[in-house]
């Protein structure tokens, strides 16, 4: 399967800063990258798709100028959380998917606390 | 309704038991299935994927999906301390590409 890394692995923000999180695939170029949200004890929480040179697609309840996805190029994805707020403290999940790939890798991710 | 339903547990074995996860899911658009586990704080690991019906087996770990049923299950032999995380089942209309909808997640404890 795909390796696929994030950085940072945890991050410790004050109310009202913003925080970038880096999504790596490592051994293959990911024409399709997901960013997920899970809260403790539940399960993974779909917050967008964006695929490599167009913008993001994201779900309904997400608000795109508060979580910027950017998918610049086949290996690399980034989530800005802009002014943070306790409330966006979770842990976030990329993964990745392409072409000669069956399913999505999921990366490591972010612990974020947001104080 | 949820799109997919899996009962959270926690479930608590001993060393060397079967284990049975299940999941049961609504749309019949759904052909291809996934289990990840994971844990703690650690993002999801591919353990089996399935495209359609039938059963898969590897190593210790088997998966099974019942299209008819709208059913799926992963048997887990001889389980072991290592075993202990939470087992996500996923599942997709189109595959690789496109959205998954994941259960809630099964929190599965080994004892030694």
């Amino acid at each position: 399967g795909a390796v696929v890394s994030q950085h940072p692995s945890w991050v410790i923000c004050k109310s009202g800063t913003s925080v970038k999180i880096e999504c790596r695939s490592l051994d293959f170029q990911a024409t399709t990258m997901f960013w997920y949200r899970q809260f403790p004890k539940q399960s993974l929480m779909l917050m967008a798709t964006s695929n490599e040179g167009s913008k993001a697609t994201y779900e309904q309840g997400v608000e795109k100028d508060k979580f910027l996805i950017n998918h610049a190029s086949l290996t690399l994805s980034t989530l800005t959380v802009t002014s943070a707020h306790p409330e966006d403290s979770s842990f976030y999940i990329c993964s990745v998917a392409g072409s000669g790939t069956d399913t999505q890798y999921f990366g490591p991710g972010t612990r974020l606390t947001v104080l | 309704q949820k799109e997919v339903e899996q009962d959270p547990g926690p479930l608590s074995v001993p060393e060397g038991a079967i284990v049975s996860l299940n999941c049961t899911y609504s749309n019949s658009a759904f052909q291809y299935f996934m289990w990840y586990r994971q844990y703690s704080r650690k993002g999801p690991e591919l353990l089996m994927y399935t495209y359609s019906s039938g059963n898969k087996e590897d190593g210790r770990f088997t998966a099974q999906v019942d299209k008819s049923s709208k059913y799926i299950s992963l048997f887990i032999r001889d389980s072991q301390p290592s075993d202990s995380a939470t087992y996500l089942c996923a599942m997709s209309a189109l595959g690789t590409g496109n959205q998954f909808y994941f259960g809630t997640g099964t929190s599965l404890t080994v004892i030694p």
